[in-house]
């Protein structure tokens, strides 16, 4: 149980292009869903949380405007690079919980690896 | 925020025990501790997760001191497809409700 599924798992498109990612959790309703970003060698960092309904919460130092996060039911979210350059290459993860709580496992995606040329 | 500290690297060997620490001194009470696993390019698997107690499941076991300052994640057989990066990450209340900081982990290697 508590399979999350990402899509695609690589892209590879041209500077300028808008990439979308699509997370699903697969086999239960997940009222919150958080997206990292890994760069190589490195650990992953959290982007931003988001709940379904609701305005997704946005960490310190990632644009919004440039990251858009919906969450439109409880099995999806989609986070959505507009615009992409070189620098956002990187690995994108998505993750999804049951409840919004310290008490509760994240269930991972497989990934993204976005490519920007 | 609490922060946990683990060693860079650990090796071990094929069917063996593992037994990989955590150091969390600053840990409050409300904190739950999690372990979390990454193989190379995928996403993270979670492990097993405890507040004071501690607790078994099919994969593993975690050792959680009285002090709470401290834990241990213990594979009981190691294969090698338990090598991986290992994260142990207190999940906090407050304003950090909930989520999940990543540090660097702990890489371990497992010999055939």
């Amino acid at each position: 149980g508590a399979v999350v599924s990402q899509h695609p798992s690589r892209v590879i498109c041209k500077s300028g292009t808008s990439v979308k990612i699509e997370c699903r959790s697969l086999d239960f309703q997940a009222t919150t869903m958080f997206w990292y970003r890994q760069f190589p060698k490195q650990s992953l960092m959290l982007m931003a949380t988001s709940n379904e309904g609701s305005k997704a919460t946005y960490e310190q130092g990632v644009e919004k405007d440039k990251f858009l996060i919906n969450h439109a039911s409880l099995t999806l979210s989609t986070l959505t690079v507009t615009s992409a350059h070189p620098e956002d290459s990187s690995f994108y993860i998505c993750s999804a919980s049951l409840l919004y709580s310290p008490n509760q496992p994240q269930h991972f995606g497989d990934g993204t690896r976005l490519s920007i040329l | 925020d609490a922060k946990t500290t683990q060693p860079n690297s650990m090796e071990s060997n094929e069917e063996e025990p593992v037994h990989l620490p955590c150091n969390h001194s600053t840990i409050s009470g409300t904190d739950y501790i999690h372990w979390y696993r990454q193989l190379p390019s995928q996403g993270p698997e979670y492990v097993i997760h405890g507040l004071t107690s501690n607790v078994n499941n099919r994969m593993a076991s975690l050792a959680i001191a009285e002090d709470r300052k401290s834990s241990t994640l213990i594979l009981h057989r190691a294969t090698l497809r338990d090598a991986a990066v290992y994260y142990c990450i207190l999940t906090l209340g407050g304003t950090s409700y909930g989520k999940l900081t990543f540090g660097q982990g702990t890489i371990l290697t497992v010999h055939p």
